[in-house]
């Protein structure tokens, strides 16, 4: 069964700092997702991720795949109010592209 | 496009009533799901459907039954609720297998804020 695990649960930052998230999956897989979520809204896909070794940027967030650790994190640079939001991974597996997400990351960022 | 909506958006039941969501993608998506989002859960899988005619159970199907007469629409029944179905419902889709679309990225509903009283 694949599992996946995402830390820290909440992240509190002050603004112009960086920080990391990551997303730890237990079973082998090639395909992972990252997703955002304002409160009360629905999941804005981030980035996919599709291979070893993939990297993906935009604005201030970046995204990165290593399989073979079955680890991904989500980089935060310099962050700023807008980013404040829940941030999940997904990870592909179990067959007909069912996701298995993480429980979230509620990234909150403070002044 | 619409992309995927949700009907309805909120709504408030007793135990033991029954009630339909239902979900409409204008994407030509062959895949269609039903998740339930619960605090400090993430995202479960209630049940998930491949194409018109088809359904299958995810992780958490106990309670809810589902439809797919049509490709556009998938449709989540629940037959006699419980205080425990409280939660946020999403319906998904997305594309079939690659390669037709490599990333293959499930593309969200609204949501369905359901109270079971």
């Amino acid at each position: 069964e694949l599992k996946v695990e995402q830390n820290p649960l909440f992240l509190s930052m002050q603004e112009g700092k960086n920080y990391t998230i990551y997303c730890n999956y237990s079973t082998t897989s090639d395909r992972l997702y990252w997703y955002r979520q304002d409160p009360g809204k629905s999941l804005e896909s981030l980035f996919v991720l599709l291979s070893n070794g993939a990297v993906k940027q935009e604005g201030r967030l970046m995204a990165s795949l290593d399989t073979k650790a079955r680890l991904s994190t989500l980089h935060i640079t310099a962050a700023v109010h807008d980013l404040s939001a829940t941030y999940f991974c997904a990870v592909a597996g179990g067959g007909n592209e069912k996701l298995t997400f993480g429980t979230g990351t509620r990234l909150t960022i403070i002044p | 496009n619409a992309g995927v909506t949700q009907t309805p958006k909120f709504r408030v039941l007793k135990t033991g009533q029954s009630m339909t969501l239902l979900c409409a993608q204008d994407m030509n998506h062959e895949y269609m799901y039903w998740y339930r989002q619960d605090p400090g859960m993430g995202l479960r899988l209630i049940h998930y459907s491949v194409g018109e005619g088809t359904t299958a159970k995810g992780e958490v199907p106990d309670g809810y039954n589902v439809s797919r007469l049509k490709k556009q629409n998938f449709l989540l029944g629940l037959e006699s609720a419980a205080p425990s179905q409280t939660s946020v419902y999403f319906c998904a889709s997305s594309y079939s297998l690659p390669p037709e679309i490599p990333s293959n990225e499930q593309f969200f509903g609204p949501g369905t804020r359901l109270t079971v009283l």
